[in-house]
C-alpha cells in the first residue's frame, strides 16, 4: 500500500530557530514530491521536486529529495511566528497517479 | 493568475437540502480535482476530472455528484447529505494529470469552501 509519513506530527519552536520536518515515502511509479503549507483553508504550494539531491530554495524554506532513500527534508531557517501552519508533504504517484498526502506536520512558532 | 475560486465561501445546508459547490481557474489547467478534509486530516481525493471527463471516483457516495461543463469550471453537487459530510471541500488543478520529470504540474488549490450540515 502507498504511503507518506511525515515526522514529527507536531513541532513546537521559537522565533529565530531552525526547523528540518521530514518526508519519507513508500509509493509505487514515483512521478514528484511537493510541499504545502497550510493556514486556515487551503493548502498553498511550497516546491515541487523530481530529481535526487537538488535543492529547491524560496527565501527562508529549501528543500531537497533523496529518491534512493525514499525521503525528502524541508528545512525553514530563523522561523517566524507566521510560519506557524500545517506543513503537508504529497507524493504524486500509486496506480492512479494521484497526489497521496501524510498526515502533515504542525509547527507552532512562538514569539 | 495563479487563481482557483471557489464559491461559496461557508455553507450551512439541511439534509434535506440540494446545493452546489463550484470551482473556476483560468490557468489553462486540464485536470481538476475534489478533495474533501476532516479537522486536524490531510485532504482526501474524492474526484478527478481530466479533460472534462471524469477519470476517477474514490467510492463517493452518490450524494456527492460533480460536474465539469467546460475545462474552466467543476462544480460539486450536494443532495440529502449526512451530518457526517460536514467538512471543507477543496478543489485543486493543475497542468495535467501527468505527473513527471520535466513536466511542472504544480497543483494548485483553492481556499475551500467550509461545509456544516445540520
Amino acid at each position: 500500500e502507498d504511503k507518506v509519513v511525515q515526522s514529527p506530527l507536531s513541532l513546537v519552536v521559537h522565533e529565530g530557530d531552525t526547523v528540518t520536518l521530514n518526508c519519507s515515502y513508500e509509493v509505487t511509479n514515483f512521478r514528484s514530491l511537493l510541499w504545502y503549507k497550510q493556514e486556515k483553508k487551503a493548502p498553498t504550494f511550497l516546491f515541487m521536486l523530481t530529481s535526487s539531491g537538488i535543492e529547491k530554495k524560496s527565501g527562508r524554506l529549501s528543500s531537497i529529495l533523496d529518491k534512493k532513500e525514499l525521503f525528502s527534508i524541508l528545512n525553514i531557517t530563523a522561523t517566524q511566528t507566521g510560519d506557524s501552519a500545517v506543513y503537508l508533504c504529497a507524493v504524486a504517484g500509486g496506480s492512479q497517479g494521484n497526489l497521496i498526502f501524510g498526515k502533515g506536520t504542525k509547527l507552532s512558532v512562538k514569539p | 493568475d495563479t487563481e482557483v475560486t471557489q464559491t461559496p465561501k461557508h455553507l450551512v445546508m439541511g439534509m434535506t437540502n440540494k446545493k452546489s459547490l463550484k470551482c473556476e481557474q483560468h490557468m489553462g489547467h486540464r485536470a481538476m480535482y475534489w478533495y474533501k478534509q476532516k479537522a486536524k486530516k490531510p485532504p482526501e481525493l474524492m474526484f478527478v476530472y481530466s479533460y472534462e471527463k471524469l477519470s476517477i471516483n474514490e467510492s463517493v457516495p452518490s450524494r456527492f455528484s460533480p460536474e465539469c461543463p467546460n475545462s474552466s469550471l467543476l462544480n460539486l453537487h450536494l443532495h440529502a447529505l449526512q451530518p457526517e459530510d460536514s467538512a471543507l471541500y477543496l478543489c485543486a488543478s493543475s497542468l495535467t494529470r501527468r505527473w513527471g520529470v520535466g513536466m511542472n504540474t504544480e497543483a494548485f488549490f483553492g481556499q475551500g469552501t467550509r461545509l456544516t450540515v445540520v
